[in-house]
Order: structure tokens, then C-alpha cells, then sequence
């Protein structure tokens, strides 16, 4: 079974500096997609950025870069230059490439405030 | 272009009565899921679809759920009976793809936030 841990509940950071939001996987699938959403106080999810397991290259998306750690079995998010507006709640996710491969298995999030 | 589109945003019940929440998702997806998130069992997928046809439904709590996709472009999830432990946020989700492709993102709804007093 698919697993993700988001070891971090809470996090608190001053506006500019970078942060890094922790994610770590378990899968025995050999390929499979990890994924962050975004979930702002007004309730939406908004995916912010992907990595596939054999992309050789993290993912950049803007302010938001993926370290992917394939032996560590890791996923971080880090959040270039917070601004006020990052203040949310961050979900990890992945999805294997089995039957079923379509289920995405969510972490129970990182709420992440930023301090002005 | 239009995300995925769910109604009512918020809906207040009694115990007991019937509720049904819609879901429109973006035109041309394949794929659409139904997720439930609460506070002590985080983000849950109950059901999903493909091409209308349901694939895996194992995440229904139970026979009071139920779930159907008559066309391409609208799904409906319904409780009934509903009760108090149903109270949650019900987003919608639809994404492109063939099964396996792991890179297909799944797009969010903005949720239907259901309390059942």
C-alpha cells in the first residue's frame, strides 16, 4: 500500500525566507507521481507542482521547487522567497502505476504560516 | 476555461434528510473523483470514475453513499440517509489520462462544506 508522511503539523516562517516543507513516500511501485496542493483558508486545493519518479530533474514551477530524493524516498517542497500569501496548508501526494493507479493517497498536510 | 464546478458550495441539514451534491468537471477529463476531508481522517477518496463507468468505490463508508455519473459532464454524490458524521468538505476532482499514467494532475473543485446537524 501507497503511503505518504508529512511529519511537519506546523511551521512558522518570516516573510522572504525560503522553506522547505517535508514529505516522505512509501511505495513498492516502480514508477509513480508525487504531487503538492495547495490549500488556502478559503478551502480550495491548487496544485502547485509534480515530479514522476524517473524524471531525473526536480520540478520548478516558479517560487516552488520539488527536492526529490528517490533513495531517501522523499518529496520536499521548498517555497522560495515566502510572501504573506503562501500561508496555507501544503498536501503531499502521490499515485502509484498499478490497477488503481488513478487514487491519489494524500499526507495529512502542513499548516504553514508566514510571518510578516 | 472552466475548472471543475460543484453545488451547493455549503449546505446545512437535519439528521435524516437526503443530501445531494453535484459536481461539473472540466470538459474533455475522463477521470472524475469524489474526496472527503475532515479533520481526523484528512483528505478521503470514496469513489471515481472513468469515461461515466465507476472504477473502484472502496472508499464509500458505507450503503447510505451512493455515487453516479450519468454523462460526461456531471456526477452526482448523495447521502441518505444523512447523519451528523457525515459533516465534511466533499471536493471533486477530474483529471485527464489513461490508467498508469502517473503524471496526470487531478484538478480540485472548491468543495461542498456539508454540515448535518
Amino acid at each position: 500500500a501507497q503511503k505518504i508522511t508529512q511529519t511537519q503539523p506546523g511551521m512558522f516562517v518570516q516573510e522572504k525566507e525560503a522553506v522547505t516543507l517535508d514529505c516522505t513516500y512509501d511505495t513498492s511501485d516502480q514508477s509513480y507521481g508525487l504531487f503538492w496542493y495547495k490549500q488556502p483558508s478559503s478551502g480550495e486545493m491548487i496544485f502547485l507542482i509534480y515530479q514522476g519518479s524517473y524524471d531525473e530533474q526536480n520540478a520548478t514551477e516558479g517560487r516552488y521547487s520539488l527536492n526529490f530524493q528517490k533513495a531517501r524516498k522523499s518529496a520536499n517542497l521548498v517555497i522560495s522567497a515566502s510572501q504573506l500569501g503562501d500561508s496555507a496548508m501544503y498536501f503531499c501526494a502521490m499515485r502509484g502505476s498499478i490497477q488503481g493507479a488513478q487514487k491519489l493517497v494524500f499526507g495529512q498536510g502542513t499548516r504553514l504560516t508566514i510571518n510578516p | 476555461d472552466a475548472g471543475v464546478i460543484q453545488s451547493p458550495r455549503h449546505e446545512v441539514t437535519e439528521m435524516g434528510q437526503e443530501v445531494t451534491l453535484r459536481c461539473k468537471p472540466i470538459s474533455g477529463h475522463d477521470y472524475l473523483f469524489w474526496y472527503r476531508q475532515t479533520m481526523m481522517r484528512g483528505l478521503e477518496l470514496l469513489i471515481y470514475f472513468n469515461n461515466n463507468v465507476p472504477i473502484d468505490d472502496s472508499g464509500m463508508p458505507e450503503d447510505r453513499f451512493s455515487a453516479k455519473m450519468p454523462n460526461a459532464s456531471f456526477s452526482t454524490l448523495k447521502i441518505q440517509p444523512s447523519e451528523p458524521r457525515d459533516s465534511a468538505v466533499y471536493f471533486c476532482a477530474s483529471s485527464l489520462g489513461e490508467q498508469g499514467i502517473v503524471e496526470e494532475t487531478q484538478y480540485f473543485g472548491p468543495g461542498t462544506r456539508l454540515l448535518v446537524l
